[in-house]
């Protein structure tokens, strides 16, 4: 069990490009979850999936952001035009469904910084 | 709406001394569940431990315990026989039923044990 792996740890980018990041969750996990965490704060729910299915959205995820999970398998989180405002730690977990005893697993997370 | 609520940033600790950190939590769904999580500064975040809003008897996981008081909305979590190794950022979290899946974090409060 190698855990849930992020790609990249750190990405630094420009404002205006697009990023992307890569999850790789535990593999009899079927469920994947993307948060984002500032400075100072608690993770903040954007989107998870059952599967392929993108089951919920937060409104934090606004239209720049698009998150696939093609397979079932990995996940990755796009955002286009990147701005200031979106530089933060991104952080992945996974879980099997179960109830509201389910229990999340976390990656390292990917710290993103738009200058 | 849920709603997680840590009031303390930091808290200091010798090492060796029971600490208990605060989390007070609002819902109208009578069925629940709280989790605390610890973050060390690798950024990962790591399962502690877990009470359901039925549970009879407060959780325990080794040097873990909740201490769960439901009528006052609180699950404070207590550290016994604190190490140098818990000095790390710890979040306290809910989920129920009318939340789907997603984890409400707190803000968390940064625990720093000395020597």
């Amino acid at each position: 069990d190698t855990g849930v792996s992020q790609d990249p740890r750190h990405k630094i980018t420009k404002r205006g490009q697009n990023v992307t990041f890569r999850c790789d969750p535990i593999s009899e996990h079927n469920r994947l979850y993307w948060y984002r965490q500032t400075l100072g704060q608690g993770p903040e729910f954007l989107t998870y999936f059952q599967n392929e299915a993108q089951l919920e959205k937060s409104r934090l995820l606004s239209d720049r952001f698009s998150a696939e999970r093609p397979k079932g398998s990995f996940s990755t989180l796009e955002i286009q035009r990147t701005e200031q405002g979106d530089s933060a730690m991104y952080l992945c977990a996974s879980s099997l469904a179960q109830g509201l005893n389910e229990k999340l697993f976390f990656g390292s997370g990917t710290q993103l910084s738009v200058l | 709406a849920q709603k997680i609520t840590q009031t303390q940033p930091g808290m200091f600790v010798q090492e060796k001394e029971a600490v208990t950190l605060d989390c007070t939590y609002d819902t109208s769904d009578p069925s629940y569940g709280l989790f605390w999580y610890k973050q060390p500064s690798s950024g990962e975040m790591i399962f502690l431990i877990y009470q359901g809003s039925y549970d009879q008897q407060n959780a325990t996981e080794g040097r873990y315990s909740l201490n769960f008081q439901k009528a006052r909305k609180s699950a404070n979590l207590v550290i016994s026989a604190s190490q140098l190794g818990d000095s790390a950022m710890y979040f306290c979290a809910m989920r129920d039923s009318q939340g789907a899946q997603k984890l409400v974090f707190g803000q968390g409060t940064r625990l720093t044990i000395n020597p």
